[in-house]
């Protein structure tokens, strides 16, 4: 099954610091959504992507679609040590209905 | 408001063992999920659920099955398990609404499984 290629797989920065990772995909895609995941627990969603070109903000987390609608782009603007954690992309395809694919995630550790 | 819940949270089996995983959802949702989880590999579908009543194969269905036999509880057995199938698994819920694009899905805490 098609994965999402994400990027880069881990990062570590420092406290206040901006933070960017993409996902990228072979195919279009219909819907970009962001996940982070703390340890032990479940995904839980940041942001949402409807259209292609589209620009979201959620607090310090700014997302965009992008044009082509094979990629996304997720910004963390002055990290904090709670940001620490696994994000995912991940997105509905064309044709693929509800199911979603997942990016294989990218793991942010931030120093003090 | 619950939410997402799964049963049990972790678990040891041995090989050939068989067990049911729970998943139980509060918000009415149609659309019922199991993933799982292995190292650099991402959330990988096991299968899903369209209603009550349905279900379908995901991405990487052998060696489970599924049942959903109430709208709000989905669940994932091993007939056998095998040591292969230690993983993390993740059970999900979306509802319909919004139009056939950009439903999200609701993830609960997960159960770690471990087949010795």
């Amino acid at each position: 099954g098609q994965q999402l290629n994400q990027s880069p797989q881990s990062m570590f920065i420092q406290e206040g610091e901006d933070v960017s990772m993409n996902c990228t995909s072979s195919s279009i895609f219909n819907t970009w959504l962001w996940y982070k995941q703390d340890p032990g627990e479940g995904p839980v969603l940041l942001i949402a992507l409807y259209k292609a070109g589209e620009l979201t903000s959620n607090g310090r987390l700014t997302a965009q679609f992008g044009i082509t609608r094979k990629d996304s782009f997720l910004n963390i603007s002055a990290s904090i040590p709670s940001d620490v954690g696994i994000y995912f992309c991940a997105g509905h395809p064309t044709g693929g209905g509800n199911k979603l694919t997942f990016g294989t995630g990218t793991q942010l550790k931030v120093e003090l | 408001n619950a939410g997402v819940t799964q049963t049990p949270k972790f678990r040891v089996l041995k090989t050939g063992q068989s067990m049911t995983l729970l998943c139980a959802q509060d918000m009415n949702h149609e659309y019922m999920y199991w993933y799982r989880q292995d190292p650099g590999m991402g959330l990988r579908l096991i299968h899903y659920s369209v209603g009550e009543g349905t279900t379908a194969k995901g991405e990487v269905p052998d060696g489970y099955n599924v049942s959903r036999l109430k709208k709000q509880n989905f669940l994932l057995g091993l007939e056998s398990a095998a040591p292969s199938q230690t993983s993390v698994y993740f059970c999900a819920s979306s509802s319909t609404s919004g139009g056939a694009f950009g439903e999200t899905q609701y993830f609960g805490p997960g159960t770690r499984l471990l087949v010795l």
